[in-house]
């Protein structure tokens, strides 16, 4: 059953360290998504790529946040530094263009 | 700019009788539309799609959603609600973007859903 890996699932940091956060979309899936889910923001668009190669990233602090797709097979969310309004639940979604998204797991992020 | 609004932010039903999770979207164009459930502590299942084909859309676990252009509508029903079907449901519009044509994922508020027995 295919499905988005998301890696680890659940991480607690100090405010000032550096998180990473993996996720493994679907073979053969074209489009992935980094979201982010808070209760106060609801579900935000942090970026997506295309081909491995960023589309949008605007909705992510240039200033700490990176985003990346090394192979067709990872793609990571880095912090760094991180801050508790960094913290929480961080989705990632793969997709064929024209169809649906497939969501993982989500890693919940608490920075302390 | 496309967007969807969900009108309830919580729905309260009874166990057995109908449920309906309102969806207003706002688009230029024909969109694309999706409902999305999370249960609690989990990621986001797709319950349903509509992509310009026929405008009830029959999904999965006994949900359905019916497109009306002339209301911008796209609502959720389901005609016996279950305990399991208690969750955050998302209704998402497909966002067109300057440099890609299909585009991103655009989430509403969400509507908690509580079933009592």
């Amino acid at each position: 059953d295919a499905r988005v890996t998301q890696t680890p699932r659940h991480k607690v940091t100090e405010m000032g360290q550096e998180v990473t956060m993996r996720c493994q979309p679907i073979l053969g899936h074209n489009t992935v998504f980094w979201y982010r889910q808070t209760m106060m923001q609801g579900l935000e668009l942090l970026a997506y790529f295309r081909n491995r190669a960023p589309l949008d990233d605007s909705g992510m602090p240039k200033d700490r946040f990176s985003a990346e797709m090394p192979d067709a097979t990872l793609a990571t969310l880095k912090i760094q530094p991180s801050e508790p309004r960094d913290s929480a639940v961080y989705f990632c979604a793969s997709g064929l263009v024209g169809f649906e998204a497939f969501f993982g797991q989500g890693t919940r992020l608490t920075v302390v | 700019a496309q967007s969807v609004t969900q009108l309830d932010s919580h729905v309260s039903v009874s166990e057995g009788t109908p449920v309906l999770l309102r969806c207003n979207y706002s688009s230029s164009y024909s969109p694309s539309l999706f409902w999305y459930v999370q249960h609690p502590n989990k990621g986001l299942q797709l319950l349903l799609k509509y992509t310009s084909a026929a405008t009830l859309v029959k999904g999965i676990n006994g949900f359905e959603a019916e497109f009306k252009k002339s209301e911008t509508s796209f609502h959720l029903t389901k005609p016996s609600a279950h305990m399991s079907d208690a969750a955050e449901y998302f209704c998402v519009v497909r966002v067109s973007g300057t440099t890609d044509s299909w585009g991103k994922l655009q989430f509403g508020a969400g509507t908690q859903v509580v079933v009592t027995p």
